[in-house]
This record gives structure tokens, C-alpha cells and sequence, in this order.
């Protein structure tokens, strides 16, 4: 079974504080993803990576980085937390680049006070 | 952006009762998924579509991939409690991609 897991189930941080959000997953993936979860919009794409240390941006980076410097690890940094960055994050890997191949982890939810 | 439109956003339901529920967009898709995230969870694929047309079925489920390429529905027939969930479309236009619709919460009342 894969599996992926994400550091916390909840987290609660102050405004201007980084945040690192970390993502592990244990079935040797190439690809990994996060993305937001908001009521009434579904799942957003923020980052990505295809390779070890290599990153592309999703449909809404900003505010946000990315580390991958190892293959199984994914976090997702917030360099100065906002409160319109409350939400809930899923990281996915996937074993291609299909979009059908993807596994989600089980979230993590921000409050950004 | 594209825009993926999914209805409805919620649905109370009796036990035994089939579900629809559908998306729309003025863009075409490759590839339609859809996906169930249980309370707490993370979203788990049920259907992936690759063919305008396309007709799957999963067990209870069964999704069909519109023919203009821009709408897709899912079917759950004789709803059961543990059907209880967030029901999500997605499509795939390229690059690997995926576009969300807003989701389709479903309550089944025993």
C-alpha cells in the first residue's frame, strides 16, 4: 500500500511566522505535489516537483515555496504566514506523471491567527 | 484560469436513494477523474475516464466522460451510510495537470 504522510493533522501558527509543512511518502516516487483545499473551491495545485531538487509552480505559488531535497520528502514553506493562508494542504506523489496515478496524504490543517 | 463547475455543492440523501451529480466547463479535458474524500482524509481515486464517451463503472458507481469533452457525471445507485463524503471531478487538459470542480458534499441518513 502506499503511503504518504504529512507531519501534522493540525497545525496553528501566528501571522509572520514560517511554516514548514513536511510530506514523506514511501513507495520511491518521482512526483510530488501540494495543493490547498478550500470550501467551495475544491483542490488548487501550488507546487510541484518531478525530480529531486527540481520544483515548478502550480496555479497559486505565491506566498508559498518548496523544498525537495531528498526523494521521499516534499515541504511546503511559508515564508511569512498570512491569514488568508488558513486552509487545509495535501501533499500527493505519484509513481508517473499521469494524473491518474496520483495518492494524496490525509492533510493538514492551518490556522493562520 | 479553467473553471470546472460541480453540482450540486451539497446533498442530503436517504439510504437506498441513487446520487448524480455532474461538471461542467467551457474547456475540454483529456482525462476526467473522480475522486471521494472521507471525513478527515485524504481524496481517494473511484473512476478515471479517457474517452469522450467513455462509459465506467465502479461496483455501485458509474461515470461517463461527456462527449463534447467538457462535462462528465458520476451515478452512485443505492446509496449506502459509509457513501458519506466529498465527492470531487477532475480533468486533465496538459501537462500533467488537474483542474478541481468545488466538490459535491453527499449525507446519506440511514
Amino acid at each position: 500500500d502506499v503511503k504518504v504522510t504529512q507531519s501534522s493533522r493540525y497545525l496553528v501558527k501566528r501571522t509572520g511566522e514560517k511554516v514548514f509543512l513536511e510530506c514523506v511518502q514511501d513507495m520511491d516516487h518521482e512526483n510530488m505535489f501540494w495543493y490547498r483545499q478550500d470550501p467551495g473551491l475544491g483542490l488548487r495545485l501550488i507546487y510541484f516537483s518531478y525530480d529531486v531538487k527540481m520544483k515548478e509552480k502550480g496555479d497559486i505559488p505565491e506566498g508559498y515555496s518548496v523544498s525537495r531535497e531528498k526523494k521521499e520528502r516534499f515541504s511546503l514553506i511559508l515564508e511569512s504566514a498570512s491569514t488568508n493562508q488558513t486552509s487545509m494542504y495535501l501533499c500527493a506523489s505519484s509513481p508517473t506523471i499521469r494524473t491518474d496515478t496520483q495518492y494524496f496524504g490525509p492533510g493538514t490543517r492551518l490556522t493562520v491567527l | 484560469g479553467q473553471q470546472l463547475n460541480q453540482s450540486p455543492q451539497s446533498m442530503f440523501i436517504q439510504e437506498g436513494e441513487d446520487v448524480s451529480m455532474n461538471c461542467t466547463s467551457s474547456s475540454i479535458f483529456n482525462t476526467w477523474l473522480w475522486y471521494k474524500q472521507d471525513p478527515g482524509e485524504g481524496p481517494v481515486l473511484l473512476i478515471a475516464l479517457y474517452k469522450a464517451g467513455e462509459l465506467t463503472s465502479n461496483g455501485r458507481l458509474t461515470a461517463q466522460f461527456g462527449i463534447t469533452r467538457k462535462d462528465s457525471f458520476l451515478n452512485i445507485s443505492a446509496s449506502i451510510p459509509s457513501d458519506v463524503g466529498i465527492y470531487f471531478c477532475a480533468g486533465e487538459t496538459s501537462g500533467s495537470r488537474l483542474t478541481f470542480g468545488e466538490g459535491t458534499q453527499l449525507t446519506v441518513n440511514p
